[in-house]
């Protein structure tokens, strides 16, 4: 069946660091990867997604480039702030053109970013 | 309202006893997921609806687990004879329709199964 790999941390950082989430998955077709973030006390949200290979999502400054031939989908942000401590997780939808599409998701990665 | 939402948040049961988990989509969504998140298992995937077509229930860890979808609105996650290991957070999610859409999440039901 599908699956996703990631880091599961915590991924401890300072202020203006670089940041790399590494997200690995398995899926048989043409899958949708996703991001999402959980910040403390609050739901989850789509942080951003690709849906076909070459695809880049990007938003708050974070992009994810979505490659075929090494099945990753790494999250990467070149300065990272405090307020993006929180649980990121990576999903894949296996959408590829009718019936279910439930998301798999990867552990999560814990991030604390220190001032 | 705007987004996703869910009743109670918060759910303390014994052991033996039913629950039912509410969930109200977001107006003019036809997809509806429902998904489990514990520590051990991390983030799991229930149960979809898609409109009125017959649910997909792969992801339902055992016939205790059931749901329904009223008029293709509304939706309630029963489980039977709850069960420690029953214990998590249960999360919706709905969509606007088939294809790789974003999903919507609400807060959550924090279920305790003591």
């Amino acid at each position: 069946g599908d699956s996703v790999t990631q880091m599961e941390g915590p991924v401890t950082l300072s202020e203006e660091a670089c940041l790399t989430i590494n997200c690995t998955y398995t899926a048989t077709g043409y899958p949708s990867l996703f991001w999402y973030v959980q910040y403390p006390g609050e739901g989850l949200q789509l942080l951003l997604k690709a849906t076909k290979a070459d695809d880049k999502g990007s938003n708050k400054g974070f992009e994810a480039t979505y490659r075929k031939e090494t099945t990753s989908f790494h999250l990467e942000k070149g300065s990272v702030q405090v307020s993006d401590s929180a649980v990121y997780f990576c999903a894949l939808s296996p959408y590829s053109g009718g019936g279910a599409d439930g998301l798999t998701f990867g552990k999560g990665t814990h991030l604390i970013i220190q001032p | 309202g705007a987004g996703v939402s869910q009743s109670p948040s918060n759910k303390v049961t014994e052991k033996g006893k039913d629950v039912e988990l509410r969930c109200d989509p977001i107006s003019g969504h036809t997809a509806l997921y429902w998904y489990r998140q514990s520590l051990g298992q991390g983030l799991e995937f229930l149960i979809y609806f898609q409109g009125n077509s017959a649910p997909d229930k792969s992801g339902l860890p055992s016939d205790r687990f059931s749901a329904e979808r009223t008029g293709g609105s509304v939706s309630t996650l029963t489980i039977q004879r709850t069960q420690q290991e029953d214990s998590a957070v249960y999360l919706c999610a709905t969509k606007r329709d088939r294809g790789p859409d974003t999903q919507y999440f609400g807060p959550g039901t924090r279920l305790t199964v003591l």
